[in-house]
């Protein structure tokens, strides 16, 4: 079975890097598929973050609107995908998820739980 | 790239069908066969319920079904029930190598 697991901070400063990580277990992250983040801030949508396919050449695939700020990445060893946003103000707070997708037609059919973090000093 | 445009609410009787529309471009969903559908109840993660405009994931009842005109997507749910009571997105490819989701709807089950 299929189970992803966020982790991070449930409170970071304005100005200050966030740092997320998704823990994947029950599937390895290597075969084939694509990994997501979306956010979605109290009350608010889903905006998607960012993908990245780690088979290959491990491309990653940005948000016009947050690419700046982001960076993505994966550790096969620890079956875990990382997400890093800089220079964070309040609009970042939200509820941060990661999930599985088979590619930029199927959808994301496995989701994590999420994870708060709020954005304040 | 703009969020597609939902409607913000809907609602519906138990049996009764609602559609639930999505409305982008022709760089979005009208240019592409892939958009997505979710449903997330309050204070849990979404949960797939139609990719490629009109599959199925396996699991999800035929209650749900998807379709597309031009440059909107529709989710249709027949049959409603007090549970599908929710929050629902699309999701479409906005070409290349972006996704865009839908501003929501919450569907109220009368």
């Amino acid at each position: 079975q299929v189970q992803l697991q966020e982790s991070a901070p449930d409170l970071v400063k304005p100005s200050e890097t966030l740092s997320l990580t998704c823990a994947v277990s029950g599937f390895s992250i290597s075969r084939g598929y694509y990994w997501g983040w979306i956010r979605q801030p109290p009350g608010k949508g889903l905006e998607w973050i960012g993908s990245l396919y780690p088979s290959g050449s491990g491309n990653t695939y940005y948000s016009p609107s947050l690419k700046s700020r982001l960076t993505m990445s994966v550790d096969t060893s620890k079956n875990q995908i990382s997400l890093i946003l800089s220079s964070v103000t309040a609009a970042d707070t939200a509820t941060y998820y990661c999930a599985r997708s088979s590619g930029w037609s199927g959808g994301f059919d496995y989701w994590g739980q999420g994870s708060l973090v709020t954005v304040s000093s | 790239q703009s969020a597609l445009t939902q409607p913000r609410s809907v609602s519906g009787s138990p049996g009764q069908s609602v559609t639930i529309s999505c409305t982008g471009t022709s760089s979005d969903v009208g240019g592409y066969n892939y958009v997505s559908w979710y449903q997330q109840h309050p204070g849990k993660a979404p949960k797939f319920l139609i990719y490629d405009v009109i599959k199925r994931p396996s699991g999800v009842p035929d209650r749900f079904s998807g379709s597309k005109s031009g440059n909107t997507a529709s989710l249709t749910i027949s049959g409603l029930q007090a549970e599908d009571e929710a929050d629902y997105y699309c999701c479409s490819y906005a070409g290349p190598y972006i996704l865009v989701f839908g501003g929501g709807t919450k569907l109220t089950v009368l």
